[in-house]
């Protein structure tokens, strides 16, 4: 069964840049037919879809993010990873990786952007 | 704005059978698996249901999943006290080459 464990600074700065590392158990990152996703809720509200990567590195991100957002993978660790660049407090949320496609997530990572 | 549209509440009492519907379009609910989600607030999305109508292992059979064209369901059936949670549902849209939530029906077991 895969697992997935979120991993990152629980408190950013606004205008800085958020790095968030998703590690994968249980599966060969570089082998799932399925993308490898990300996915926020900020406090309160629903859940908003970020990115998606293919294991062979294809890249879906959300149009209203997509500016400043990039994932990537790590084969040699088995991970994936969120980068957000430029946050302001509108990016406080739980942020979750996931295999959507095979209704996997992580138990999510708490951020706060605060000075 | 969720481009796949779910009523923001519903309600029942226990014993009942509730049904929570997800709108969506043919880019998304029209041509991809729907799947629907259980939040449990402070805690992880848990899968109820994926491909439209299937139950991951250890999911009670008084949840249900259908579709018909570019809409979906969610049914409750044999309602418990602890069914009361936020539910999600989620497809792939082809259009956006992403993945669409809708914005969640908060189920309250009166």
């Amino acid at each position: 069964q895969v697992q997935l464990q979120e991993s990152g600074p629980g408190l950013v700065k606004p205008s800085e840049t958020l790095s968030l590392t998703c590690t994968v158990f249980g599966d060969s990152i570089s082998s799932n037919i399925y993308n490898w996703d990300w996915v926020r809720q900020s406090p309160g509200k629903g859940l908003e879809w970020i990115a998606s990567m293919s294991h062979s590195g294809g890249t879906y991100y959300s149009p209203s993010l997509k500016s400043g957002v990039t994932i990537s993978l790590d084969t040699s660790k088995n991970q994936f990873s969120l980068r957000l660049t430029s946050v302001t407090a509108a990016d406080t949320a739980v942020y979750y990786c996931a295999l959507l496609a095979g209704g996997i997530w992580g138990q999510g990572t708490m951020v706060t952007v605060s000075s | 704005q969720s481009v796949l549209t779910q009523p923001p509440s519903a309600s029942g009492t226990p014993g009942q059978r509730v049904t929570i519907s997800c709108s969506g379009s043919t880019s998304n609910i029209g041509s991809n698996n729907v799947y629907w989600y259980q939040q449990v607030p402070g805690t992880a999305p848990k899968l109820l249901i994926y491909d439209d109508n299937q139950r991951p292992s250890g999911v009670p059979d008084r949840f249900s999943g259908s579709k018909s064209g570019t809409s979906a369901s969610l049914a409750i059936s044999g309602l418990r006290s602890e069914d009361g949670a936020d539910y999600y549902c989620a497809a792939w849209d082809d259009s956006l080459s992403g993945w669409l939530f809708g914005g969640g029906t908060k189920l309250t077991v009166l």
